[in-house]
């Protein structure tokens, strides 16, 4: 059956350590994935896009690995800060725009 | 200005109840979807727009009825509400109904129905 697994439900970090969350599907065949950031009571705010064609992709702070052999993504927060905690979500993209996301991971970056 | 915004905020609503939430992008973009995010946070797809046509229609009760008056808009409806309705429902656009650019959401909805 198809299914995307996010790791931990709860991730707990120390400041200034590098968070790295992890993203598992199987059977799917993604051209996409994609990263969201989730507040409480506010919808997810994108992050970053990488395409099955790329291993790698940064912006500031943020990194994402796409590994389509593995069947899995990886997304590191490095030099965290407690203003990242949040709940950081996968989506996979597929065919006509339909995203599949994970169940998130909650992170949380102590002082 | 809100790139994408949903009305009502919270809804509290008696079973059998028909209720409507509202969805408004100023974007620009094509493509619009609503998602459903039940309480363990799974994020599920339920319909999505493209310049008015229906593109996707998951397995959705048929309670639910979408309509876009015009692709800056799509609105949902609920029949008969049931207590397996209350969520947190959310509105999004994309530029493109590919998969291959950012979706941006709306605040929610938090539906919830007694």
């Amino acid at each position: 059956s198809q299914k995307i697994e996010q790791n931990s439900e709860a991730l707990n970090i120390q400041e200034g350590k590098t968070a790295t969350l992890t993203c598992n599907y199987t059977n799917y065949s993604p051209a996409y994935l994609q990263w969201y950031r989730q507040d409480p009571g506010r919808g997810p705010v994108f992050l970053l896009l990488i395409r099955e064609n790329e291993k790698e992709k940064r912006k500031e702070r943020l990194k994402v690995t796409f590994d389509t052999t593995l069947k899995q993504s990886l997304f590191h927060i490095t030099a965290s800060q407690p203003a990242d905690s949040a709940t950081y979500l996968c989506a996979l993209g597929l065919g006509g725009g339909k995203l599949i996301f994970g169940q998130g991971t909650e992170l949380s970056v102590k002082p | 200005d809100t790139a994408v915004s949903q009305t009502p905020k919270y809804l509290v609503t008696q079973m059998g109840n028909d209720k409507s939430i509202k969805c408004e992008q100023n974007l620009g973009h094509d493509t619009m979807y609503w998602y459903k995010q039940d309480s363990k946070k799974f994020l599920k797809i339920m319909f999505s727009y493209n310049n008015k046509e229906l593109i996707i229609n998951e397995t959705v009760p048929n309670r639910f009825s979408p309509k876009s008056p015009d692709k800056a808009h799509l609105n949902l409806h609920i029949n008969s509400l049931e207590l397996g309705d209350s969520a947190v429902y959310f509105c999004a656009s994309s530029p493109s109904g590919q998969g291959n650019t950012e979706a941006f959401f709306g605040q929610g909805t938090r539906l919830t129905v007694v």
